[in-house]
């Protein structure tokens, strides 16, 4: 399909496991987004790729918290040792070129995350 | 720090009359702001934008209006409609400072037939 793509659209883990969590962003778009939603809370900037730039990590909550971008397009969100807090929708987002002025991320689905 | 806040978590309309959803910021060096609404089980998706240095942009049933004296935004959404029903989040974005774009906790709005 032409839009973002995320797996796995469901994770459910034990306490202290590790995940990885798969964004495939629109083809051509050079910056990609990771968000998460908790419960009732509203969309938390996570970390930022903007091309070849240093990504922008400053909204990871933790250590435990990584991700890469391979090759400037397929992302994968790492979460070491979860925790019960990082319950939540995890959501990918890309975007053409930011200098753009009318910026528009265009968002998957989402990867409901369960830590148990 | 919350640089943008939708300070009111649900909003109920009747269909047809006006809806109104507001949003507050803080940083003076965002150069533009949007707004993206969000069904249940999907990604959000864009709605409509504005720049700094308007104060005002219409796309058919949706205005969004700026004042930046205030650090206010607003989304009037007329005539409302059920189909309007979701989560509605403002977002905004300082490309001075960086690309990542900033969003505020949202209003679920509910449009009653």
């Amino acid at each position: 399909g032409a839009g973002v793509s995320q797996s796995p659209s469901n994770k459910v883990t034990e306490k202290g496991k590790d995940v990885e969590l798969r964004c495939d962003p629109i083809s051509g778009h050079t910056a990609l987004y990771w968000y998460r939603q908790s419960l009732g809370q509203g969309l938390e900037f996570l970390i930022y790729f903007q091309g070849n730039s240093a990504p922008d990590k400053s909204g990871l909550p933790s250590d435990r918290f990584s991700a890469e971008r391979t090759g400037g397009s397929v992302s994968t969100l790492t979460i070491q040792r979860t925790q019960q807090e990082d319950s939540a929708v995890y959501l990918c987002a890309s975007s053409w070129d930011v200098t753009h002025l009318n910026e528009k991320l265009f968002f998957g689905s989402g990867t409901q995350l369960s830590v148990l | 720090d919350q640089q943008v806040k939708q300070n009111s978590p649900s909003l109920s309309v009747q269909e047809g009359r006006i809806s109104i959803l507001n949003c507050d910021y803080t940083n003076s060096m965002f150069d533009y702001f949007l707004w993206y609404k969000k069904y249940p089980a999907e990604g959000p998706t864009f709605l409509i934008s504005i720049s700094s240095i308007k104060d005002k942009n219409e796309d058919g049933r949706f205005t969004v209006f700026l004042n930046k004296s205030a650090k206010h935004l607003s989304l009037h959404i007329v005539p409302s409609q059920p189909g309007d029903s979701a989560v509605y989040f403002c977002a905004a974005i300082s490309f001075n400072q960086g690309g990542k774009l900033i969003f505020g906790q949202g209003t679920e709005l509910s449009v009653k037939p």
